[in-house]
């Protein structure tokens, strides 16, 4: 199975809060990441936390790290249409990425 | 940020052609890596392109399928050979412009007929 796995889809309203949650497996990660993939479009790093950190804040994007459970979340505050995308969690092994197989969100007027 | 410039933006080849993707960086960069993603999947890493040495290359890529150079540090090719309708994917370049920040290119669309 995947070494790092998340949810395939969220649907949330408009002005609500979404929450993607990623699961990793390697205790030895340096860095756990979220990028996100409009349609077309490539990878946009939205914002990467150290892991030795619990969490980061970065205007409406929250993330929280888990380092004991392996867990990862991204929250996203007064989610808005143009947040509809794939959102990618991935750890950093020796310098390169692997990636979860991606959250479908999507956003409801 | 980097900022990341892939060249073509997207082809379509024939079956058994080759195609060379670029990949230019606005600044110098000590690690260049070169993934792929398949529809409707995630991507996955095919090899990090190093300057001045030969590619490091992950399990089920190939240098003969994926030769890659890199000439310096700003600037990396990926090539895929002898191409098959499985190639067809997105080929994405990803730099390391600071420690852990890691941003990507907007990918390479190749279509195999």
């Amino acid at each position: 199975g995947e070494d790092v796995e998340q949810s395939l889809f969220l649907s949330v309203r408009e002005g609500d809060s979404s929450v993607i949650n990623c699961t990793y497996t390697d205790s030895s990660s340096t860095y756990l990441y979220w990028y996100k993939q409009e349609p077309g479009a490539g990878l946009q790093l939205l914002t990467y936390i150290f892991s030795n950190m619990d969490m980061k804040q970065d205007q409406r994007l929250t993330v929280l790290l888990n380092k004991k459970d392996k867990h990862l979340s991204l929250r996203i505050a007064d989610t808005q249409t143009g947040d509809s995308a794939i959102y990618f969690c991935a750890e950093l092994r020796w310098r390169a990425l692997t990636f979860g197989s991606g959250t479908r969100l999507q956003v409801q007027p | 940020s980097a900022v990341i410039s892939q060249k073509p933006s997207r082809d379509i080849c024939q079956r058994g052609t080759s195609l060379t993707i670029q990949c230019q960086v606005d600044s110098q960069v000590t690690m260049m890596f070169w993934y792929r993603q398949q529809p409707g999947q995630s991507l996955t890493l095919i090899a990090t392109a190093n300057q001045g040495s030969e590619a490091t290359y992950e399990s089920g890529f190939v240098i003969d399928k994926f030769p890659i150079s890199r000439p310096n540090l700003t600037f990396s090719t990926l090539t895929v050979s002898n191409m098959s309708p499985e190639d067809s994917s997105i080929y994405l370049c990803s730099v390391e412009s600071r420690p852990g920040e890691l941003f990507f290119g907007e990918g390479s669309r190749l279509t195999v007929l």
